[in-house]
């Protein structure tokens, strides 16, 4: 089975604090996705990156950058985190023509 | 834009009950529909799919879901539930856009079984 693995499961981080979310499958997919979950927004595509180095905004980047440096590596980079981050963060991984597997989740917390 | 919409926020039923969720989307093209289901403490689990063919798609644990694209829609559906079905469910699409086919999903459904 292909497994997508957060490092963390829960993270509490200061406001203002440099934030690195880590996601790491080992199935050489192409395509790697960070959403968020909120109760009541369902899960929101924050970025996407479909190859190493490659990267693209989905629909609630503002405030978060990504880094593709490996294949099976894509990290979420809160650069000044606020309480508004506070959340569940999903990161997921496709082969193209194929379905999506997702990882246990980070629930971050912003204090 | 492309949307997903779940109109039900909080379902509750008792066991054996029958189950309908509503899922509609926006867009008008050529469309990927999944139902995802997750429960609690765990993550996101795919329940059923449909890309083309039988609009009628079969899932794990006794779930199915019909497309109807004339109605934009794709209802999950399950003639008789039951306490471990209690999680929150997810319609999702994709957008044929770009080489990711990035996902957009629903607000989400809470499904809540009684025993």
């Amino acid at each position: 089975d292909v497994k997508v693995t957060q490092s963390s499961r829960y993270l509490v981080k200061r406001t203002g604090e440099k934030v690195f979310l880590e996601c790491v499958q080992d199935m050489d997919h192409e395509n790697m996705f960070w959403y968020r979950q909120d109760p009541g927004l369902g899960l929101r595509l924050i970025y996407f990156s479909y190859d190493v180095k490659m990267k693209e905004k989905g629909d609630i980047p503002e405030g978060y950058s990504v880094s593709r440096e490996k294949k099976e590596r894509f990290s979420l980079i809160l650069e000044s985190a606020s309480t508004n981050q506070t959340s569940m963060y999903l990161c997921a991984s496709r082969r193209s023509g194929s379905g999506y597997t997702f990882g246990s989740g980070t629930r971050l917390t912003v204090v | 834009a492309q949307s997903v919409s779940q109109h039900n926020h909080h379902v509750i039923l008792s066991e054996a009950a029958s189950l309908e969720l509503g899922c509609n989307y926006s867009y008008g093209g050529t469309v990927n529909l999944f139902w995802y289901v997750q429960y609690p403490g765990q993550h996101l689990q795919l329940l059923l799919k449909y890309f083309s063919g039988d609009p009628l798609v079969k899932g794990i644990k006794g779930f199915e879901a019909e497309f109807i694209k004339s109605k934009f829609s794709f209802n999950l559906r399950k003639p008789s539930v039951q306490w471990s079905d209690t999680a929150e469910y997810f319609c999702a699409v994709t957008r044929p856009s770009g080489s990711a086919r990035q996902l957009t999903f629903g607000s989400g459904t809470q499904l809540t079984v009684l025993p």
